[in-house]
């Protein structure tokens, strides 16, 4: 079902940054049908929605987390990646990169899933 | 932002019958929800979009409905593999948001 490659540690010291990229698969990440996306879920909890890119650089975050979240584009590296700063052990969570398709905001496509595990 | 509230948070049936899954949004959605299937260690699946729409590849024993603020997810017959946990998720208002999730168990 992963059609997405995250990579990026499973461990963040507080008050440190977050940061994963994902790989998206072949050109893509150039085209104007997708949106490219960060969503995480707490253990055992249901998903919360990060943000977007969009491949022209518009970004659009979660008010909840936009003070704290980044998101950017490469695509010489077909990338794009996701940085939150100040993290505390609230933030500990698996975060999938998604991206939707032409029909509109649903997630047709998934990386596999990494747990961050904020701690000392 | 819109909350989705989804109903039973758990539903034990056996393999044959019939699952009913409800998602109730705090507004209205129009037609823009997607329900979405999560098996254990795995990412998200998606099934129906638009309320109603069938993603590529999922089985006719998937069907949605409703508009709104009052959406079901319909499983004819359960099959082994559909014992999983069901999200709703809408993309009518920013930010996008999901429900807490429905946990379809074996009875």
């Amino acid at each position: 079902q992963a059609q997405l490659q995250q990579s990026g540690p499973g461990l963040v010291k507080p008050s440190q940054t977050l940061s994963l990229t994902c790989t998206v698969p072949g050109g893509s990440i150039r085209s104007g049908d997708y949106y490219w996306s960060w969503i995480r879920q707490h253990p055992g909890k249901g998903l919360e929605w990060i943000g977007y890119i969009y491949y022209s650089g518009s970004t659009y975050y979660n008010p909840s987390l936009q003070s704290r979240v980044s998101i950017s584009v490469d695509m010489s590296k077909n990338q794009f990646s996701l940085k939150l700063t100040s993290v505390t052990a609230a933030d500990t969570a698996v975060y999938y990169c998604a991206s939707t398709d032409s029909i509109g905001f649903y997630y047709f496509y998934w990386g596999q899933g990494t747990l961050v595990t904020v701690s000392s | 932002e819109i909350v989705l509230t989804q109903s039973p948070a758990t539903l034990s049936l056996s393999p044959g019958e019939r699952a009913t899954l409800s998602c109730r949004a705090s507004q209205s959605v129009s037609s823009y929800l997607a329900w979405y299937q999560q098996k254990p260690g795995q990412a998200p699946r998606l099934l129906i979009y638009d309320a109603s729409s069938r993603a590529t590849g999922i089985p006719d024993r998937f069907s949605g409905s409703g508009s709104g603020t009052d959406f079901t997810l319909t499983i004819s017959s359960l099959e082994p593999e559909d014992f999983a946990v069901y999200y709703c998720q809408q993309r009518s208002n920013w930010p996008l948001t999901f429900g807490g999730g429905t946990k379809v168990e074996i009875k």
